[in-house]
């Protein structure tokens, strides 16, 4: 069975930096794409970033392009979300996902998810 | 970026009865859709994608169809467990888009 553990999160002052990790288990893992998704407190969902399976190609949505960084350990299974000069606005629950189709391809939707890690931006 | 806009905001049915959601793309995302459920303090679950094919274990009373700009979400006989906020997601270009959700409550 799939299962993705998101560790990592808490309370962090606005600026400052929080490290995410997605432990993956059930799946290998190298094959398929991830992504991290984020919902604020309340509200929608958010598409935040997506790695492909090989980590070479990053996606980051125009809100946190320049400040996030993805990136994936494939010896660790783990996926990772680095977040600098965070915001209020950043505060949301991170869920990390797996999408559905190995390999590449454009078809990036999420068959599993992880539980979600609530992170909080606050002074 | 392509703008996804569910209607209604809320919809409350009768358990039983049938219920349609709705999903408007603001340009065409083909049928490069998805939908998700989620229940409170829950991760999303992937229900439908390809606009129309269902997902592993889903139900069958789950069906979606559409393609373009407009999409559909229909129950066929809406069960207890069905009642949650529904998100459309299209993947045809990025950034990826979610809507805004429609919830689904108890009449």
């Amino acid at each position: 069975e799939v299962q993705l553990l998101e560790s990592g999160g808490g309370l962090v002052q606005p600026g400052g930096s929080l490290r995410l990790s997605c432990a993956a288990s059930g799946l290998t893992f190298s094959s398929y794409a991830m992504s991290w998704v984020r919902q604020a407190p309340g509200k929608g969902l958010e598409w935040v970033s997506a790695i492909s399976a090989s980590g070479g190609t990053t996606y980051y949505a125009d809100s946190v392009q320049g400040r996030f960084t993805i990136s994936r350990d494939s010896s660790k299974n783990t996926l990772y979300l680095q977040m600098n000069s965070l915001r209020a606005e950043d505060t949301a629950v991170y869920y990390c996902a797996k999408r559905m189709i190995p390999f590449g391809g454009v078809s990036y939707y999420f068959d599993y998810w992880g539980q979600g890690n609530l992170v909080t931006v606050s002074s | 970026e392509i703008v996804m806009t569910q209607s209604p905001a809320t919809l409350s049915v009768s358990p039983g009865e049938r219920a349609t959601l709705s999903c408007r793309a603001s340009q065409s995302v083909s049928s490069n859709l998805a939908w998700y459920q989620q229940k409170p303090g829950q991760a999303p679950r992937l229900l439908i994608y390809g606009a129309s094919t269902r997902a592993t274990g889903i139900p069958a009373r789950f069906s979606g169809s559409g393609s373009g700009t407009e999409f559909t979400l229909t129950f066929s006989s809406l069960q207890s467990e069905d009642f949650a906020v529904y998100y459309c997601q299209q993947y045809n270009s990025w950034p990826l888009t979610f809507g805004q959700g429609t919830r689904l409550e108890i009449k």
